[in-house]
């Protein structure tokens, strides 16, 4: 049981060059999220899923596509990438049955210059 | 969505308990209040997480007022490996958009 996992761990950009940051969880859970963390900040949730073709934006969704075609993957699209997303990504998973505690990924270091 | 209100950062002995508070005010009937904490860069972890009563884990113990309006996550006897920034939210059940804060950052001391 490998939990959330997301690749890659750490990627360099240039601005306006587009990438996909994956998530998958083998939990079988419905839920799934984004989220950013600035330096110094909390997390800021991006987009989330509540199941298979479902998903619906955060507080920050702009610059960032999702599509949920399956339970277990959930990835997100940098569309053109700005020095303004330079963040730590986190993605996460909780089962809608449970008690809604999350599971996080280790996360993504993302540099845009 | 509810918000939480925390102190940016607290001091705590090791060994001694460490008595997180938080508040969230404008919480609704439907939603828990959690906690997770963040060590370094890491994912955040889960730690706990209630509704109305007061709940223990392995790891800590969440005690919530009757009001509910404000809660406080007690690590019993901190470490060293404690030493995190502690997140208090509200939200859950089958609507999962929940927001974090900029959390309490907690420096158990030797």
């Amino acid at each position: 049981n490998a939990g959330v996992t997301q690749t890659p761990k750490f990627q360099v950009l240039k601005t306006g060059q587009s990438m996909t940051l994956q998530c998958a969880q083998d939990m079988n859970h419905e839920y799934m999220s984004w989220y950013r963390q600035d330096p110094g900040m909390g997390l800021r949730l991006i987009h989330y899923s509540v199941g298979a073709g479902i998903t619906d934006q955060g507080e920050v969704p702009n610059g960032y596509n999702v599509s949920r075609s399956t339970t277990e993957d959930f990835p997100l699209r940098l569309l053109s990438a700005a020095p303004s997303q330079t963040s730590v990504y986190f993605c996460a998973s909780s089962s809608l049955a449970g008690g809604g505690e999350q599971y996080f990924g280790p996360g993504t270091r993302l540099t845009v210059t | 969505d509810a918000k939480t209100t925390q102190p940016p950062s607290m001091d705590c002995a090791e060994g001694r308990a460490a008595n997180l508070p938080c508040n969230h005010s404008t919480i609704s009937g439907n939603e828990y209040v959690y906690w997770y904490r963040q060590i370094h860069s890491q994912g955040p972890q889960y730690i706990i997480h209630g509704l109305k009563n007061n709940e223990t884990n392995e790891m800590a113990s969440l005690i919530i007022t009757e009001d509910r309006k404000s809660s406080t996550l007690i690590l019993p006897h901190a470490t060293l490996r404690d030493t995190a920034v502690y997140y208090c939210i509200v939200g859950g059940g089958s609507y999962q958009k929940v927001t974090f804060g900029t959390g309490t950052k907690l420096q158990v001391i030797p």
